[in-house]
């Protein structure tokens, strides 16, 4: 079935440094692809989206481009900020009986950013 | 706009009593998701509403857990008998349509199991 493999990390770095999250994918078709980003005491928020293959998603500096050829979609940002401090969810949209869709999710990187 | 509402935002109940938790969507959304974040598992699609359609249940882990969608608004996830791996925290997300893929999330239900 379909399935997403993300670094667990945690992963922290100094303000201002690069940041890669890998985020690999295994799926039948062409799914959507996704970064979810959960901010302490908050829910779940849209990161940045991908629909098809080479499309860029970005947002807040963040972006993530969707690599069919290596089944990736790898998120960087080229300065992170202690406020980029957070836990981010690699996913994809997978099928349901019917052509609806669910998100299929990665395990979660925990994003710490020191001052 | 408001967006999705869960409640309650913390539940502590003991080993066998049944729980109730509760998801208003957003206002207009047709497409209703559970899903269920737990340190073992990470997330999981628990079940799948859309409008007046048959849910898919395809998620669920056992027959102990149902969930409802009233009036293709608010939906209720109940978990029968709990146990003590059934402590998670149950989030609910919406989409305007089936159509659409992206999903909007409220801020979680935290069940403690004892």
């Amino acid at each position: 079935g379909d399935s997403v493999t993300q670094m667990e990390g945690p992963v922290t770095l100094s303000e201002e440094a690069f940041l890669t999250i890998n985020c690999t994918y295994t799926a039948t078709g062409y799914p959507s692809l996704f970064w979810y980003v959960q901010y302490p005491g908050e829910g779940l928020q849209l990161l940045l989206k991908a629909t098809k293959a080479d499309d860029k998603g970005s947002n807040k500096g963040f972006e993530a481009t969707y690599r069919k050829e290596t089944t990736s979609f790898h998120l960087e940002k080229g300065s992170v900020q202690v406020s980029d401090s957070a836990v981010y969810f690699c996913a994809l949209s997978g099928t349901l009986q019917g052509g609806s869709e669910k998100l299929v999710f990665g395990k979660g990187t925990k994003l710490t950013v020191n001052p | 706009g408001a967006g999705v509402s869960q409640s309650p935002s913390n539940k502590v109940t003991e080993k066998g009593k049944d729980v109730e938790l509760r998801c208003d969507p957003i206002s207009g959304h047709t497409a209703l998701y559970w899903y269920r974040q737990s340190l073992g598992q990470g997330l999981e699609f628990l079940i799948y509403f859309q409008g007046n359609s048959a849910p898919d249940k395809s998620g669920l882990p056992s027959d102990r857990f149902s969930a409802e969608r009233t009036g293709g608004s608010v939906s209720t996830l109940t978990i029968q008998r709990t146990q003590q791996e059934d402590s998670a925290v149950y989030l609910c997300a919406s989409s305007p349509n089936r159509d659409t893929d992206t999903q909007y999330f409220g801020p979680g239900t935290r069940l403690t199991v004892l």
